[in-house]
């Protein structure tokens, strides 16, 4: 079945910090590729996605590219603020077959301090 | 405004005790998921549906219900509540199924005792 794997957190950074969290996936075909962001008592919401090999995905100065040679989907950011505190969630849906489940990472929290 | 909205938001209950947590959304979606959140085991899939009467088991369905009749909404149905499923739930929903981005309800945590 399909699988994403993330870095297991917890994350903590201080502010203006390289950032990187590392997901992989396991999947048949070329599923689309997400990073979701939880904000402190609030549902998910779409960070940045990639539906195809080599996409890059970007948002708020987060990016991730769809490694599919490394079946990788790795966020980063090149300097963390106290508002990126939260928890990051890497997703995958498949394309193709009869599989229509939507498979997600366990999450990676991220604390980023003053 | 486009939403997802989930209701309750809070409930404690009883094992044993029925209960139902509404979804509903207002973007004409296909695709309507129910998902619980662990710590530890992240965000799973209990039930998704890609219509109206559309169906199908998600990783986690053992106790959970679902139906859609109406294409904007998608009830979670708890028969026969037990400790184990004292979790925090999210509904979403998405154009359709493949490279579309879900919209999440705000949650509803359930504490069953």
């Amino acid at each position: 079945g399909n699988s994403v794997t993330q870095m297991e957190g917890p994350v903590t950074l201080s502010e203006e910090a390289f950032l990187t969290i590392n997901c992989t996936y396991t999947a048949t075909g070329y599923p689309s590729l997400f990073w979701y962001v939880q904000y402190p008592g609030e549902g998910l919401q779409l960070l940045l996605k990639a539906t195809k090999a080599d996409d890059k995905g970007s948002n708020k100065g987060f990016e991730a590219t769809y490694r599919k040679e490394t079946t990788s989907f790795h966020l980063e950011k090149g300097s963390v603020q106290v508002s990126d505190s939260a928890v990051y969630f890497c997703a995958l849906n498949p394309v193709g077959g009869s599989n229509y489940k939507l498979t997600f990472g366990k999450g990676t929290l991220l604390t980023v301090n003053p | 405004e486009a939403q997802v909205t989930q209701n309750p938001r809070y409930l404690i209950t009883v094992t044993g005790k029925k209960l139902t947590v509404t979804c509903s959304q207002n973007m004409n979606h296909e695709y309507m998921s129910w998902y619980r959140q662990d710590p530890g085991l992240g965000l799973r899939q209990i039930y998704y549906s890609m219509n109206v009467e559309v169906t199908d088991k998600g990783d986690v369905p053992e106790g959970y219900k679902v139906s859609r009749k109406e294409k904007r909404n998608f009830p979670l149905i708890l028969e026969s509540p037990s400790p184990n499923q004292t979790s925090l739930y999210f509904c979403a929903s998405s154009l359709n199924y493949g490279p579309y981005e879900q919209y999440f309800g705000p949650g509803t945590r359930l504490t069953v005792t």
